[in-house]
């Protein structure tokens, strides 16, 4: 079966530091990545997603890239947070023929 | 731009209370509809979907939407809530054959037991 894996949980980082955050899929080949941001009151905001391997769409620009050097593999990055990046980052993947997405469990950024 | 409305920011009921969350959507072609939810310190997963057919929908847990295309709405329904059904819920839709997720912006359901 597949499984969304993401890392790290939890992190807690100065303003102007780097960030990356880490998703990778198992069980499953060429699905399409995407990240979004979950902040308190405003549902979930789709960041990136990319339908394979060094291809990324960005939906909102903002402090953030992401990257996909490999097929199951999706990273989301910074050179320098700012505090309003504070949230809750998800991960999510979905086959190529269907439009159900599947989450991973997040991760949770505080800028300080 | 398209844009997923949820009407209730937070629904507080007792058990055994009926349910019913309200979605709205606001583009005009072919979409897929959505409802998650995330239970507290639990992923997001998915409680049901409309991709066509029956526009009636059952999901896990009890629970069921209705997609009426003239009123653009996918509203949740639950006849009888618990106070195992506490968690955020999200409608969401894709457009045709995108895979793009736009979601509403979530209802706290808060059950008392």
């Amino acid at each position: 079966s597949q499984t969304i894996h993401q890392w790290p949980a939890t992190l807690v980082q100065p303003v102007g530091s780097p960030l990356s955050l880490e998703c990778t899929v198992e069980g499953t080949s060429n699905p399409n990545l995407y990240w979004y941001r979950q902040a308190a009151g405003r549902g979930l905001q789709l960041l990136f997603y990319s339908v394979g391997i060094g291809q990324i769409s960005s939906e909102v620009p903002q402090n953030l890239s992401a990257s996909r050097p490999q097929d199951r593999q999706f990273i989301l990055s910074s050179k320098k947070l700012l505090l309003s990046d504070s949230g809750f980052y998800l991960c999510a993947w979905t086959g190529s023929n269907t439009d159900t997405q599947y989450f991973g469990p997040g991760t949770r950024l505080t800028v300080l | 731009a398209q844009s997923v409305s949820q009407h209730n920011h937070h629904v507080i009921l007792s058990e055994a209370a009926s349910l019913e969350l309200g979605c709205n959507y606001s583009y005009g072609g072919t979409v897929n509809l959505f409802w998650y939810v995330q239970y507290p310190g639990q992923h997001l997963q998915l409680l049901l979907k409309y991709f066509s057919g029956d526009p009636l929908v059952k999901g896990i847990k009890g629970f069921e939407a209705e997609f009426i295309k003239s009123k653009f709405s996918f509203n949740l329904r639950k006849p009888s809530v618990q106070w195992s059904d506490t968690a955020e819920y999200f409608c969401a839709v894709t457009r045709g054959s995108q895979g793009n997720l736009i979601f509403g912006k979530g209802t706290k359901l808060s059950v008392k037991p």
